[in-house]
């Protein structure tokens, strides 16, 4: 158990709508990533954080924002939700060595 | 462009056989590989790591073995179990600066039959 808890675990949203993910964490891990899951492309990573509001760009970055206020949140914005953007959305915190990350349950997002 | 292929989309195998999954590479930046098993409606679960400066790494019933000349890992589940039914991805990471940045397979659906 990495300590993640992800909020909300399912949203319905509609096209053009702000969303936010959060990602919470009890234990002060430093690292902390977004990674949405597709079928056929795995996972791959969003945004991710290395302290607070120190944040940067991963792999398909595009219509996502993220923020970091404090060191046990991570939040993912997304600012105007496309259908392209229903997926599902996993917080992950890097332990120990730091090749290693840990996930949480994710959450479901369908946008319509 | 696809780093880490896994090309099998499922394999189906008998309890208390063998389970082979198969994860290939293109960039030999690559260091260190991670395989995940994930089950319906939960997150991501680790399961067993290699450093590419070994070639094989043994944990219970998984044993990764790591073929950097063919950019090839696989993961070898012995025995089977039905409990073993999920989803199985490879990772691969560049060390050091890439910190917790993974790079994933398409996954492989693994049916263990009773």
């Amino acid at each position: 158990d990495a300590g993640i808890t992800q909020s909300p675990r399912h949203k319905v949203t509609e096209t053009g709508t702000p969303v936010t993910l959060r990602c919470h964490q009890t234990e002060n891990h430093r690292y902390m990533y977004w990674y949405r899951q597709d079928p056929g492309h795995g996972l791959r990573l969003i945004h991710y954080s290395y302290g607070v509001k120190d944040t940067d760009k991963g792999e398909v970055s595009d219509g996502y924002s993220v923020s970091r206020s404090k060191t046990e949140d991570f939040l993912l914005t997304l600012e105007s939700a496309t259908s392209s953007q229903t997926s599902v959305y996993f917080c992950a915190i890097t332990q120990g060595s730091g090749n290693t990350i840990y996930f949480g349950e994710g959450s479901w997002l369908t946008v319509v | 462009d696809q780093q880490v292929k896994q090309n099998s989309p499922s394999l189906s195998v008998q309890e208390g056989r063998i389970s082979i999954l198969n994860c290939d590479y293109t960039n030999s930046m690559f260091d260190y590989f991670l395989w995940y098993k994930k089950y319906p409606a939960e997150g991501p679960t680790f399961l067993i790591s290699i450093s590419s400066i070994k070639d094989k790494n043994e944990d219970g019933r998984f044993t990764v073995f790591l073929n950097k000349s063919a950019k090839h890992l696989s993961l070898h589940i012995v025995p089977s179990q039905p409990g073993d039914s999920a989803v199985y991805f490879c990772a691969a990471i560049i060390g050091g600066t890439s910190y917790g940045k993974l790079t994933f397979g398409q996954g492989t659906i693994l049916t263990v039959h009773p």
